[in-house]
C-alpha cells in the first residue's frame, strides 16, 4: 500500500512568488493535515482538512492557504513568499478524526 | 500549545531498553497520548498510541500511568537506528478538542555503540 505522497520534493521559488504544493492521502484516507518545519525548529500545525472542509488552522497569516479534493487529495497554497517562509512542508493522512496518522516525506520550499 | 512535558535529551547504550518519559497532567478523559519520532529531517513516523491501558506493538510499548498524567515509551533493544526526536502529543477526539496532532520539542534520543 502506498504511504502519502507529496510533490514536488524540492521547490526554489523567488519572494513575491506563489508556491503550491500537492498531497496524496493514503488510500482510504479522509483527513489530510499540513506542518512547516522551519530549519531546526519543530512541527507547526497549518492546516486540517476533512471529508473537503477544513476543520482547524494554525496561527498563520491568510497567505497560506489551502483545500481538499473530492478524491481527499490536498494543496497548500503560499502567497506572496517571504523568506521566512523557506521550510519543510509535511502532509499527513488519516483514516478518521480519531485514528493514527501517516506523514509523506515532505516538500523543501526555498525562497530566495 | 503542546499539552505534554518531555526532557530535552536522553542517551541510551545500544542494546538496551530506552524509556522516554512524558507528562501530561492536564489531559482529559477523552484524549489520547500519541508518539511519533523523526529522524533527520524526514517525516514523522507513527509508533503507538493509547489511551489508557498499556499498549504494545512490534516497535514499543506505552506505559500510561493510571491517573494517565503521564507516560513511558519504551524501546525494549535500542539500536543506532533509533536515535531520533521523540514527541509524546495529546490527542482529542474530534467531538472534544482539536483532532489534529500538537508538535512539542520532543526528546533527542542518542543511542550510543
Amino acid at each position: 500500500e502506498a504511504g502519502v505522497t507529496q510533490s514536488p520534493t524540492h521547490l526554489i521559488k523567488t519572494r513575491g512568488q506563489q508556491a503550491t504544493l500537492r498531497c496524496s492521502p493514503i488510500s482510504g484516507h479522509t483527513s489530510v493535515y499540513w506542518y512547516q518545519q522551519a530549519l531546526g525548529l519543530g512541527l507547526q500545525f497549518l492546516l486540517w482538512y476533512d471529508e473537503g472542509e477544513e476543520r482547524n488552522r494554525g496561527n498563520f497569516p491568510p497567505r497560506f492557504s489551502g483545500r481538499q479534493f473530492p478524491n481527499y487529495s490536498s494543496e497548500l497554497n503560499v502567497n506572496a513568499l517571504e523568506l521566512e517562509d523557506s521550510a519543510l512542508y509535511l502532509c499527513a493522512s488519516s483514516r478518521d478524526l480519531n485514528t493514527e496518522a501517516f506523514f509523506g516525506q515532505g516538500t523543501r520550499l526555498t525562497v530566495v | 500549545d503542546a499539552k505534554t512535558t518531555q526532557p530535552t535529551s536522553m542517551d541510551c547504550a545500544e542494546g538496551r531498553a530506552a524509556n522516554l518519559p512524558c507528562n501530561h497532567s492536564t489531559i482529559s478523559g477523552n484524549e489520547y497520548v500519541y508518539w511519533y519520532r523523526q529522524i533527520h529531517s524526514q517525516g514523522p513516523q507513527y509508533i503507538i498510541h493509547g489511551l489508557k491501558n498499556n499498549e504494545t506493538n512490534e516497535m514499543a510499548s506505552l506505559i500510561i500511568t493510571e491517573d494517565r498524567k503521564s507516560s513511558t515509551l519504551i524501546l525494549p533493544h535500542a539500536t543506532l537506528r533509533d536515535t531520533a526526536v521523540y514527541y509524546c502529543i495529546v490527542r482529542g477526539d474530534y467531538g472534544g478538542s482539536q483532532g489534529n496532532l500538537i508538535f512539542g520539542k520532543g526528546t533527542k534520543l542518542s543511542v550510543k555503540p
